[in-house]
């Protein structure tokens, strides 16, 4: 298995919402990564799971909380969003983090009302 | 930390023409360059990668050089196909570090 999946495909959640995002792979990979996306620009790093420990935060708002519960999930629970906040949101991962390939899932369409 | 930056940002060739796209790296400790391939609405994807101890790559269509001494590294696809058209990203990951540096991105649209 060489994939990446995330669940839902689209969400849309008002102001006040809580909802949650997930990713999961099966290939044995130790580093997991959180990426928000706006149209036609690149991946902008949210946060890195190495061995299932945080290990780069780039000053992503409290509303955003990574969470990863085992190796093969990664958790993005959300709450009190803006709208500047939609976004796509893409999971990866990689062997490990150093200088490896990460391979991306298909990414949450994410819209704030 | 390190700084890519890709150029053009959109780029128009007739099928069967090659496109080239360039990126330079700021840091000399970067030692690992992959290219994704983003079509519209879809994940990026990994389509070609060179890694520091190794000027070039090459797989069909696709290649990938390295000059390290001048910090630079392009994405060569050659007899183009309608399907190529995608955003492509380059990246850089610094040895010992943990994240890719993205480039801004080429919109590449082949033209039938």
């Amino acid at each position: 298995d060489t994939e990446v999946t995330q669940t839902p495909k689209h969400l849309v959640m008002g102001m006040t919402n809580k909802k949650s995002l997930k990713c999961e792979q099966h290939m044995g990979h130790r580093a997991m990564y959180w990426y928000k996306q706006k149209a036609k620009k690149p991946p902008e790093l949210m946060f890195v799971y190495s061995y299932e420990k945080l290990s780069i935060n780039e000053s992503v708002p409290s509303r955003f909380s990574p969470e990863c519960p085992n190796s093969s999930l990664l958790n993005l629970h959300l709450h009190a969003l803006q709208p500047e906040d939609s976004a796509l949101y893409l999971c990866a991962s990689s062997q490990a983090t150093v200088s490896y390939e990460q391979y991306f899932g298909p990414g949450t369409r994410l819209t704030v009302t | 930390g390190e700084n890519v930056e890709q150029h053009p940002s959109t780029l128009s060739v007739q099928e069967g023409d090659s496109a080239v796209i360039k990126c330079t790296y700021s840091d000399s400790a970067s030692n690992y360059f992959p290219w994704y391939k983003q079509e519209l609405g879809k994940r990026p994807q990994l389509i070609i990668d060179i890694r520091s101890n190794v000027g070039e790559k090459k797989d069909q269509r696709i290649a990938v050089t390295l000059n390290k001494t001048a910090k630079h590294f392009s994405l060569h696809i050659t007899e183009t196909q309608p399907e190529d058209s995608a955003v492509y990203f380059c990246a850089a990951s610094i040895r010992h570090g943990n994240q890719f540096y993205f480039g801004t991105g080429t919109s590449l649209t082949v033209i039938p």
